[in-house]
């Protein structure tokens, strides 16, 4: 397994603003992604942070509302821009090992935002 | 792509009793469902997870089965304790080493 750190754990934000969610893994992973939880739902992938290269967003999300880096194989941040009230929610990031056709992913703490 | 489907969203249960979570998936080809425990303010955690070659797997008071041709998954937890209480979400493989997640389960054991 790996442990997963974020930072913030939580943040209070202004509309307008921006804010970085880093990420950091304890051992080397394959795969990292981003998720957003809203309060009592399920997890909505965002994107697939791609070592060295731009990320893979899913339908609805886009590189200049959420971009990502991931310089290496232990660490990712995800920055929230221009931030609405709308963009209240849990930011959780996962890593874990590809197998053939399956990835076992393991999840961080999750940063709890709210956007006034 | 992936379908999933959790039922029921809220299990009620007494201690001591069993509580069972079920998963429908849609894609045939789909060969391992984790499942995922998450506590209020945390992260999901991975608890139990089966692959398509076998059709039941324990760890302790939590076992997961799973049927390939009817393309079901469920959790069975069983003399449930107040930790337990948690919300729990299955999932199933999607290309390019993704998953896609069920709903969820609030589940609630009452001491």
């Amino acid at each position: 397994s790996a442990v997963i750190s974020q930072k913030p754990s939580r943040d209070i934000c202004q509309r307008g603003t921006s804010l970085t969610i880093q990420c950091q893994v304890d051992s080397q992973v394959t795969m990292m992604f981003w998720y957003r939880q809203q309060p009592g739902q399920s997890l909505t992938l965002i994107a697939t942070a791609n070592q060295g290269s731009e990320a893979t967003y899913e339908s609805g999300f886009v590189i200049d509302k959420f971009p990502i880096s991931r310089p290496n194989l232990t660490f990712s941040t995800l920055t929230v821009s221009n931030m609405s009230p709308e963009d209240s929610s849990i930011y959780l990031c996962s890593g874990g090992l590809a197998g053939d056709t399956y990835n076992e992913q393991f999840f961080g703490p999750g940063t709890r935002l709210t956007v006034l | 792509g992936e379908n999933v489907e959790q039922h029921p969203s809220t299990l009620s249960v007494q201690e001591g009793d069993s509580a069972v979570i079920k998963c429908t998936y849609s894609d045939s080809a789909s060969n391992y469902f984790p499942w995922y425990k998450q506590e209020l303010g945390k992260g999901p955690q991975l608890i139990i997870d089966i692959r398509s070659n076998v059709g039941e797997k324990k760890d302790q008071r939590i076992a997961v089965t799973l049927n390939k041709t009817a393309k079901h998954f469920s959790l069975h937890i069983t003399e449930t304790q107040p930790e337990d209480s948690a919300v729990y979400f299955c999932a199933a493989p999607t290309p390019y080493q993704k998953v896609t997640f069920g709903t969820g389960t609030k589940l609630q054991v009452i001491p």
